[in-house]
């Protein structure tokens, strides 16, 4: 069981490029989450799955395409990367059950993903 | 436009000692409500979420928050703190029709004093 994984763990990018981060996830989770930090700040959400095929915007998903391989895999995409773009990216997993009488989510991050665009 | 505020952007505490984390939010409806950690050791991690009733929600690690609608607060607590929560700490917002409005406010960093 490695939970929740991401590929790669750092990139340069120039810009305009384009690149793609994947993420995996072997807990069978129907939900999956895109997220970019920036210094200082707290996580806001790009896009988010649920199952396979199923894909929604988050705040800030303007610049970033997303796709489901299956519902392990969620890759994110940038067409033509900009510096604004610079971030680090977390890709997070969750599933919510009913805990005797009370909901219970349960959400497991990715170790990150490092992008720097010049 | 909900927002999600976290008055103390820096709190130390002694080992041992209670801690309560500050969270306010602006928010037409109730939401559900969430407190995110991150630390360099364990990465990001779910705390609690509150998605409604029962206005105490107990946690991972011993955390427990506290849901106040009159206050539209949803502090953060425990009883008692281990050198090993030293980290920042984040309270999210989001709507329940919809996640994609999920707001995080800007965190607050806790030091532990041995």
């Amino acid at each position: 069981n490695a939970g929740v994984t991401q590929t790669p763990k750092f990139r340069v990018l120039k810009t305009g490029q384009s690149m793609t981060l994947l993420c995996a996830q072997d807990m069978n989770h129907e939900y999956m989450y895109w997220y970019r930090q920036d210094p200082g700040m707290g996580l806001r959400l790009i896009h988010y799955s649920v199952g396979e095929g199923t894909t929604a915007k988050g705040e800030v998903p303007d610049g970033y395409n997303v796709s489901t391989l299956k519902k392990q895999n969620f890759l994110l995409g940038l067409e033509s990367a900009a510096p604004s773009q610079t971030s680090v990216y977390f890709c997070a997993s969750s599933y919510s059950n009913r805990d005797v009488y009370k909901w219970v989510e349960t959400q497991y991050f990715g170790p990150g993903t490092r992008l720097l665009v010049l | 436009a909900q927002s999600v505020t976290q008055p103390d952007i820096h709190i130390t505490v002694s080992e041992g000692a209670s801690l309560e984390l500050r969270c306010n939010y602006s928010y037409g409806a109730t939401p559900y409500l969430f407190w995110y950690v991150q630390s360099p050791g364990q990465g990001l991690q779910l705390l609690l979420k509150y998605f409604s009733g029962d206005t105490l929600v107990q946690g991972i690690k011993g955390f427990e928050a506290e849901f106040k609608r009159s206050q539209s607060s949803f502090n953060l607590r425990k009883p008692s703190v281990h050198w090993s929560d030293a980290a920042e700490y984040f309270c999210a917002v989001a709507q329940k029709t919809s996640y994609d409005k999920v707001i995080f406010g800007p965190g607050t960093s806790l030091s532990v004093i041995p």
